[in-house]
């Protein structure tokens, strides 16, 4: 069964430099979801998107922006990187029907390192 | 606002043996419980989730979980733990009042002795 795609896989940065990180969902699915994990840590919620309308925001700092496109593929846009950005990048999918909406398929994660 | 907790940060058995491991939640009403397993540099999978009903789950890999709302607790469960379970768990928590995020516990890391 096809599962959610992220690039890259691994990516690295310099200080004050800037990344995007996509996402493409599971088929059929409308609903992207960002999660951040640090080293060592659990998955933080960054954002949400359904029908390409943010949904939800947690904790996502003012110099990342994300947005869902017409094909349901979602991008992370990270600006000035700062070392603490270094961390696990997931992008999560779901069917945002009811209680299907929880039931998030996660991909990969893209590592990104920043120097 | 929801909040998660796994008291054991390693926990470590032997192969063959049972397993059991703890996650407690905080919120006000209802909540949607899930756990997730990750293995080193991989992304999460869903062993099983409760929404509501029967109080016992079963999930994949075979995992259980059973949700007691007096305990506030939803502990996941293993009779016979095998070598390749050894991996990060995580628990986390919907709330129909925060939109469809998941709030995460801080995971244990399940450690399997030959």
């Amino acid at each position: 069964a096809a599962g959610v795609i992220q690039s890259p896989r691994h990516l690295i940065k310099e200080k004050r430099e800037t990344a995007t990180l996509k996402c493409y969902p599971i088929p059929r699915h409308d609903t992207v979801y960002w999660y951040q994990q640090g080293p060592g840590q659990d998955p933080q919620f960054l954002i949400s998107f359904y029908e390409k309308m943010q949904s939800d925001k947690g904790s996502i700092p003012d110099r990342f922006s994300a947005q869902q496109f017409s094909d349901y593929h979602s991008e992370l846009n990270m600006s000035s990187l700062e070392l603490g950005d270094s961390a696990l990048y997931f992008c999560a999918s779901s069917l945002q029907t009811g209680l299907a909406g929880f039931e998030q398929f996660f991909g990969p994660g893209t590592r990104l390192t920043v120097l | 606002a929801q909040s998660v907790t796994q008291p054991d940060i390693h926990i470590t058995v032997s192969e063959g043996a049972s397993l059991e491991l703890r996650c407690n939640y905080s919120y006000g009403a209802t909540p949607y419980l899930f756990w997730y397993v990750q293995s080193p540099g991989q992304g999460l999978q869903l062993l099983l989730k409760y929404f509501s009903g029967d109080t016992l789950v079963q999930g994949i890999k075979g995992f259980e979980a059973e949700f007691k709302r007096s305990q506030s607790s939803f502990n996941l469960r293993k009779p016979s733990v095998h070598w390749s379970d050894a991996a990060e768990y995580f628990c986390a928590v919907g709330a129909v009042n925060a939109g469809n995020m998941l709030t995460f516990g801080g995971g244990t890391r399940l450690m399997v002795k030959p």
